[in-house]
């Protein structure tokens, strides 16, 4: 099975609804993150999370929001989703000493198409 | 903010040569670099890391170097194979967030 999925894997959407992808991960990991990637952009991080009490912005965090609900599980949300939110999910966590040496274990990743 | 600046071009090589892929970095010192591989439709998946101590790492046939005075990463598969055909990214943590490059898509012909 795997270590963090995600849901759904696709969805398709329209302009203005609001749409919740979740984030579930298995591997004990307290850190975890969101990001999109888009081509020609490469990946970029929306929101991270070092713990359930502890959320941070990333480097794209407008339009977008998240809930840690236990240690297992991200989710993030479009409140009121556009077109340029179109794009790649990708969910991750990590492990390690921070500043020392991380690395991030990623989800299938979610396809939304916002029309 | 981090820039990070891979081969933008994609990379086609011959089965059994070596493919070297380049990672520029600017406006940090990142304590370390780390390498993913992404196939198609699917999350990137780690391959190295390499802290800033460190000229070289190896790992089976890849290769990494990290030069923090060119703030550079080069990454080398020896003997390259069609499974190898993937898109690589590298990535880099400043101020608690971590930043990709674009990745470098290569391909190995048989």
């Amino acid at each position: 099975d795997a270590d963090v999925t995600q849901t759904p894997r696709n969805r398709i959407t329209k302009t203005g609804k609001r749409i919740m992808l979740e984030c579930s991960q298995t591997k004990g990991h307290d850190r975890m993150y969101w990001y999109r990637q888009d081509p020609g952009l490469g990946l970029r991080l929306i929101y991270y999370s070092f713990d359930v009490k502890d959320i941070n912005k990333g480097e794209i965090s407008d339009g977008y929001s998240v809930s840690r609900q236990a240690q297992a599980k991200f989710s993030l949300s479009l409140e009121s989703a556009i077109p340029n939110q179109t794009a790649l999910y990708f969910c991750a966590t990590s492990v390690g000493d921070r500043g020392f040496g991380e690395t991030q274990y990623f989800g299938p990743g979610t396809r939304l198409l916002v029309l | 903010s981090q820039k990070i600046e891979q081969n933008s071009e994609a990379l086609n090589i011959q089965e059994g040569k070596t493919a070297t892929l380049t990672c520029n970095y600017t406006n940090y010192s990142p304590a370390y670099l780390q390498w993913y591989r992404q196939d198609p439709g699917r999350g990137p998946v780690f391959l190295l890391l390499i802290r800033e101590n460190e000229k070289e790492k190896r790992k089976e046939r890849l290769k990494v170097t990290f030069d923090t005075t060119l703030k550079q990463s080069l990454f080398h598969i020896t003997a390259s194979q069609p499974a190898d055909s993937a898109t690589y990214l590298c990535a880099l943590e400043a101020g608690n967030q971590f930043y990709f490059g674009t990745g470098t898509s290569l391909t190995v012909i048989p």
